[in-house]
């Protein structure tokens, strides 16, 4: 029962141009949302968070969007750089400081020079 | 400040044997949590220690058991392999009572079991 989906494997995108990884979820008790970066041969790495009490999170060149209603999220980068390819995953989970992520799994961007 | 360090990176083993895989979490990390990633899924939550005690526990059998010892290391160790066990195991720190959900992740051991 995968509670966490990321239904495109995969995006390409050119540089400069922004990226959007989609999410959608099924479980309405998720209320704390992340994205990692994962590179090969790595672990994956925080990207961005959102609590379940705001619909938008910015950090520099990355944004987070929530729909809790279409139980959805999203993140853009803009603009895109070739530093990150990288295959991105979302993550919720039922309380913010729990260490029980559900994952999706992945979306792995490319960003053509 | 040193980040979350696996071992070993590749191990082989045959069905109905055991494997321990280890851990040093980040400094001045005193949570671990261990988490399978299939091949072409995304990482999934086995367990998770804090105080030397599991005290968080995901959709996983008895064979799967950690330890957490006094310096924030941990083990996991799994009994009578099976071969969907095959799998990138990763490690993960962080701090409890900072409210977050950030962990920090090691690059995993990558268990294949035949």
């Amino acid at each position: 029962d995968q509670q966490v989906k990321q239904n495109s494997p995969s995006l390409s995108v050119q540089e400069g141009r922004i990226s959007i990884l989609n999410c959608d979820y099924t479980n309405s008790m998720f209320d704390y949302f992340l994205w990692y970066k994962k590179y090969p041969a790595e672990g994956p790495t925080f990207l961005i968070s959102i609590s379940s009490i705001k619909d938008k999170n910015e950090d520099g060149r990355f944004t987070v969007f929530l729909n809790k209603s279409a139980k959805h999220l999203s993140l853009h980068i803009v603009p895109s750089q070739p530093g990150d390819s990288a295959v991105y995953f979302c993550a919720a989970s039922h309380q913010t400081g729990a260490n029980n992520l559900f994952f999706g799994t992945g979306t792995r961007l490319t960003v053509i020079p | 400040e040193t980040g979350v360090t696996q071992s070993p990176t590749h191990l082989i083993k045959t069905r109905g044997q055991q494997v321990t895989l280890r851990c040093s979490s980040q400094s001045g990390h005193n949570t671990v949590s261990w988490y399978q990633q299939a091949l072409g899924q995304g990482p999934q939550f086995i367990f998770q220690y804090y105080r030397e005690e599991e005290n968080g526990r995901g959709n996983f059998p008895p064979r799967f058991s950690g330890l957490q010892f006094p310096n924030y290391s941990s083990e996991l160790n799994v009994n009578a392999l099976e071969l969907d066990d095959s799998a990138l195991y990763l490690c993960a720190s962080s701090f409890e009572g900072t409210g977050a959900n950030v962990l920090t992740f090691g690059a995993g051991s990558r268990l294949t079991v035949l």
